[in-house]
């Protein structure tokens, strides 16, 4: 029971071009999300979040926005570049001491 | 400041073997948690601490065994390895429940056969 789904496996996008990773949730209790990043052989780290009060957050090249009715996350990485290149995760939280983390998206950012 | 450090990086084991896998935090957080992660899945929790002397279950608890005698250290126990618990596992930390990001370890790799 996969309640947070992230549905592209994998995503190439040209180095100075924009890249968007989706994830999708099941559950309306889930009212903070967060994006990770994780290198190969290391742990994932803490890239943005949001709050379910909002709609969008901004950190430099990051921005999440978060789609409510349609339960539908997605992570704007402008502009792309190589270092970019890792997995990532999507997790959200419901309003206790569980994430639920989706499958990860493998980002290729090509020079 | 070394975060979340998490040892052995890799491990083979035979089945029926058991051993601990070993976590560390030194940013004094409350809240421990012990995740694995199969390839082309998400993370999975097993076990999670909300402070030194209180564990509870997660989604993903079978197998394993955990305590929590310290703040810093979450050692997590496999008992009688089968090749069912083959994943990478991650120990992460947090410094209050609710809002607030994991800080991860990088993981030990463990494979039974």
């Amino acid at each position: 029971d996969q309640q947070v789904k992230q549905n592209s496996p994998s995503l190439s996008v040209q180095e100075g071009r924009i890249s968007i990773l989706n994830c999708d949730y099941t559950n309306s209790m889930f009212d903070y999300f967060l994006w990770y990043k994780k290198y190969p052989a290391e742990g994932p780290t803490f890239l943005i979040s949001i709050s379910s009060i909002k709609d969008k957050n901004e950190d430099g090249r990051f921005t999440v926005f978060l789609n409510k009715s349609a339960k539908h996350l997605s992570l704007h990485i402008v502009p792309s570049q190589p270092g970019d290149s890792a997995v990532y995760f999507c997790a959200a939280l419901p309003a206790g001491n569980q994430f639920y983390f989706g499958t990860g998206t493998s980002l290729t950012v090509i020079p | 400041n070394a975060g979340v450090t998490q040892t052995p990086k890799f491990r083979i084991l035979k089945i029926g073997q058991s051993m601990t896998l070993q976590c560390t935090q030194d940013m004094n957080h409350n809240y421990m948690y012990w995740y694995r992660q199969d390839p082309g899945m998400g993370l999975k929790l097993i076990y999670y601490s909300v402070g030194a002397g209180i564990t509870d279950k997660g989604e993903v608890p079978n197998g394993y065994n955990v305590s929590r005698s310290t703040t810093e250290d979450f050692p997590l126990r496999l008992e009688l390895a089968a090749p069912s618990q083959t994943s990478v596992y991650f120990c992460a930390s947090s410094p209050r429940q609710g809002n607030s990001p994991l800080h991860f370890g990088n993981g030990t790799r463990l494979t039974v056969t």
